[in-house]
């Protein structure tokens, strides 16, 4: 079964680095999500991204954040200057059109730990 | 403010019984309702999805949606060792778009 992909699945990063984080969604999907879990609390959306544009984005990402899709595959999140309250658990997610009800299932990737000392 | 509130639990039950998890969203415009499970560590994982009023039935696992009383529910019948996991219910507006999570409740099944 095809699955959301992401790496590397753990980031140790110094505070001020910029990190990329990538992520490769299912090949025929066309809407990509970033959330994130800091440890202990919930999942929270950051940003989607359909058609080669950010199509929504919370409170959450700021300018520190950037999304990019470079080729036809890849699907990237950039932090520019880490923070420690930026320490979570980074998952991407895709969704794409397909029949009935499952047209707009997110998948997601199994995340990656980011670490900001 | 949108928000999906539930019980943090944790929730224990023993194996064979039935686990009933609740949510309760704020939003009026939410259209889709999802339960995800998570193992710790772990990402989300889609167990159900429902979008009208009522019940749906997936193998063990059954839904029930009242938008009315702006309520889900999953309840797990014949609950398995393995069940035990953090169960997230999320919501969204559009057939496409972020999904809001609850912080979730940890379900803990006793063998």
């Amino acid at each position: 079964e095809p699955e959301v992909t992401q790496t590397p699945s753990h980031q140790v990063t110094q505070m001020g680095q910029e990190v990329i984080l990538r992520c490769v969604p299912i090949s025929n999907h066309l809407y990509f999500y970033w959330y994130r879990q800091i440890l202990g609390q919930k999942v929270e959306f950051l940003v989607s991204f359909y058609n080669n544009e950010i199509s929504e984005k919370s409170e959450i990402f700021d300018d520190q954040f950037s999304v990019e899709r470079p080729d036809g595959s890849n699907f990237t999140l950039k932090i520019r200057s880490t923070k420690l309250e930026d320490s979570a658990m980074y998952f991407c997610a895709s969704s794409g059109l397909g029949l009935a009800e499952r047209y707009n299932e997110q998948f997601f990737g199994p995340g990656t730990r980011l670490t900001v000392l | 403010q949108k928000e999906v509130e539930q019980n943090s639990g944790p929730l224990s039950v023993p194996e064979g019984a039935i686990a009933s998890l609740n949510c309760t969203y704020s939003d009026r415009g939410s259209q889709s309702f999802f339960w995800y499970r998570q193992y710790s560590g772990k990402s989300p994982e889609l167990i159900m999805f429902i979008y009208s009023n009522g019940d749906k039935e997936d193998g063990r696992f059954t839904a029930q949606l009242n938008k009315a009383s702006q309520y889900v529910s999953l309840l797990i019948r014949d609950s398995q060792p393995s069940d035990s996991a953090t169960y997230l219910c999320a919501v969204r507006r559009g057939s496409q778009g972020n999904l809001i999570f609850g912080k979730g409740t940890k379900l803990s099944v006793k063998p």
